[in-house]
């Protein structure tokens, strides 16, 4: 089993949708998540972070974090065709130089 | 700006070449990292170092040493490059502690 598991996708949505995109993450000791999101042939993005169960709201983005169920997810409101990209989420464990874990990643298409 | 810098963002080798990759950061990072991305086995992690002359083995370092003379600067070196390392290279930094990750352009490695 992966350290960090997402849906295999690929997703797509209609413009102005909620995309929502879910990752799972093996029990260790980890301390924050992240979304990057990486258009084709580009570098990852950081987009978001958490840190503690909850919500956590920039903009169009909400992750959320639920340690409990080790899952962590993103939700994109009023999905534009600009969306349309793979979003990677990322298990950063431990602290200080803590390596992160990614997952495989879920494509999104949005349509116009 | 923030920034990641690669030093190539496409390179050709013949196999058995020795191959440096470069990467400089100017956000007076701790922690740097060396990934690489190929379709279908997502992002994993080379080398990764937290301190000047400080380095640690990821989960695929077969094949691969690194170099951290300065704080903002870390190489990757392929000591004898085989076909099987064709493949996207990314260099990323982040500060110390839990936080995401910058991510440079990316070198995008062909060994012929």
């Amino acid at each position: 089993q992966k350290e960090v598991e997402q849906n295999s996708g690929p997703l797509s949505v209609p413009e102005g949708a909620i995309a929502s995109l879910n990752c799972t993450y093996s029990d260790r000791v980890s301390q924050s998540f992240f979304w990057y999101r990486q258009y084709s042939g580009k570098s990852p993005e950081l987009i978001m972070s958490i840190y503690s169960n909850g919500d956590k709201e920039d903009g169009r983005f909400t992750a959320q974090l639920n340690k409990a169920s080790q899952y962590v997810s993103l939700l994109i409101r009023d999905s534009q065709p600009s969306d349309s990209a793979t979003y990677l989420c990322a298990v950063r464990w431990g602290t200080n130089a803590g390596k992160s874990t990614f997952g495989d990643g879920t494509t999104l298409t949005v349509k116009p | 700006d923030v920034k990641v810098t690669q030093s190539s963002r496409y390179l050709v080798k013949r196999t058995g070449e020795k191959v440096f990759l470069e990467c400089v950061q100017d956000m007076d990072h701790e922690n740097m990292f060396w990934y690489r991305q190929d379709p279908g086995l997502g992002l994993r992690l080379i080398y990764f170092s937290y301190d000047v002359k400080m380095k640690e083995k990821g989960d695929i370092p077969e094949g691969y040493s690194v170099s951290r003379e300065k704080k903002e600067r870390f190489s990757l070196i392929l000591e004898s490059a085989s076909t099987n390392q064709t493949s996207m290279y990314l260099c990323a930094s982040s500060t110390a502690g839990a936080y995401g990750y910058t991510f440079g352009s990316g070198t995008r490695l062909t060994v012929v």
